[in-house]
């Protein structure tokens, strides 16, 4: 059974700083991992996907890696702002269809 | 190109009664999917479903739980005789066919809240 981890649960910065972001997750044998941003009481909006055979995407001030062999991504988020603030999630996708998520971690960009 | 629609978005039920909740995937999307967040805790699985065809209801509590996408209309989850614990967030997602590499896109969710 996947089990996905997300370090930290919270995390507060002052603007202008960079986010890190852990996710690890247990069984390597995965199709691909993406990264969601839930904003409180909303739904998920994708903001990366990265397919098993990459090791990173890219998307303006977003830049997520990939590690599968030991089981580990990271979303680094440069230069934040207040408006990153919001809880981001990590899901790993084992087979053709379901997703496994983390508890996810809570940013807040203090301005 | 309409996301993925969930209706409603807030209901509050009284224990033992039933909830309805409905999702229209994207357009062109055939596959969906039900996941349900508990407060303070990670999305979990419920259900996979395409066009009149369960795929996977291994995340699906045994009883009162229920789901259906019939060949028109939106995909509905049933939650019969619901009890303070059902009170959650159930997102929607779907996908195209196929949907090993692609995006699956969440809706809004509903926030079921049993009183």
């Amino acid at each position: 059974k996947q089990e996905v981890t997300q370090i930290p649960a919270a995390l507060s910065v002052p603007e202008g700083e960079n986010l890190v972001l852990n996710c690890s997750f247990t069984d390597s044998a995965i199709y691909n991992l993406q990264w969601f941003r839930q904003d409180p009481g909303k739904g998920l909006t994708s903001l990366l996907l990265i397919q098993s055979s990459q090791r990173e995407q890219t998307s303006g001030r977003l830049n997520a890696s990939l590690d599968k062999s030991s089981g580990r991504s990271t979303l680094y988020i440069a230069a934040s702002q207040p408006g990153d603030s919001a809880t981001y999630l990590c899901a790993v996708r084992s087979n053709d269809y379901k997703l496994s998520f983390g508890a996810g971690t809570t940013v807040t960009v203090r301005a | 190109n309409a996301g993925v629609m969930q209706n409603p978005r807030h209901l509050v039920r009284r224990r033992g009664q039933e909830a309805r909740l409905r999702c229209s995937p994207m357009k062109g999307h055939s596959h969906v999917y039900w996941y349900r967040q508990l407060p303070e805790e990670g999305l979990k699985f419920m259900v996979y479903l395409q066009k009149e065809n369960i795929i996977d209801e291994s995340g699906m509590p045994k009883e009162r739980f229920s789901a259906e996408f019939p060949k028109e209309g939106p995909s509905i989850l049933r939650i019969q005789q619901v009890v303070r614990g059902d009170s959650a967030a159930y997102f929607c997602a779907s996908s195209p066919p196929h949907p090993r590499g692609n995006t699956i896109y969440f809706g809004e969710g509903s926030w079921l809240t049993v009183v």
